[in-house]
């Protein structure tokens, strides 16, 4: 099993471009989540989702889509991007529809970079 | 939006020393409590998630406590080795148990 895949790995967007971070898992969970990790601020949660077509909204969802069209992927848009979303942004899977009970299969990591 | 606080946010210790962290949260609609080891440059880790007040779990030399009445829960490292030197996360679930509230960390860092 690959677990829990994230592209790229690097990115620098200018401010106003827009991307989609990709994530996806072949572990049939249920449960996916996106993080951002800043300096002194440890994760926080931005979306999850319970299961395909179900998506809602974390801590900071401002400025920030998701879609989950199947149980193994679950993209991150960001639509307008700012430089305040210079950040880490980790996806996260885990098995249930109530995954914060179980522990976490974390991807390795997206660097994003806004100018 | 939940406190979940750690302490101590950073601490050094010797090789062979046992050392302790400390995760406090809201004591009340607990759901679980997990616990992360976080090496530089790689991914979050689980270590243990615990459910029930009184629970304690061990992996090696590692093991965790949790007390959800009052709302808090202990790492402890047996016997610290160099490979043990990690950021080490606790996070919260509260109600439902769909998002999960991380703490800021605490920074280990073991001396040979």
């Amino acid at each position: 099993n690959a677990g829990v895949t994230q592209t790229p790995k690097f990115q620098v967007l200018k401010t106003g471009q827009s991307m989609t971070l990709q994530c996806a898992q072949d572990m049939n969970h249920e449960y996916m989540s996106w993080y951002r990790q800043d300096p002194g601020m440890g994760l926080r949660l931005i979306h999850y989702s319970v299961g395909a077509g179900i998506t809602d909204q974390g801590e900071v969802p401002n400025g920030y889509n998701v879609s989950r069209s199947t149980t193994e992927d679950f993209p991150l848009r960001l639509l307008s991007a700012a430089p305040s979303q210079t950040s880490v942004y980790f996806c996260a899977s885990s098995y249930g529809v109530q995954g914060a009970t179980y522990e976490q299969y974390f991807g390795p990591g997206t660097r994003l970079t806004v100018t | 939006i939940l406190n979940v606080e750690q302490s101590p946010q950073s601490l050094h210790v010797q090789e062979g020393d046992s050392t302790n962290f400390t995760c406090s949260f809201p004591s009340s609609n607990f759901y679980a409590l997990h616990w992360y080891r976080w090496e530089t440059a790689k991914s979050p880790e689980a270590l243990f998630v615990m459910t029930l007040n009184g629970d304690e779990k061990k992996k090696g030399r590692i093991s965790a406590t949790l007390n959800t009445k009052e709302g808090y829960s202990y790492l402890y490292i047996k016997g610290s080795q160099p490979e043990d030197s990690a950021t080490y996360l606790c996070a919260f679930s509260s109600n439902a148990g769909n998002m999960l509230t991380f703490g800021g960390g605490t920074r280990l860092m073991v001396k040979p």
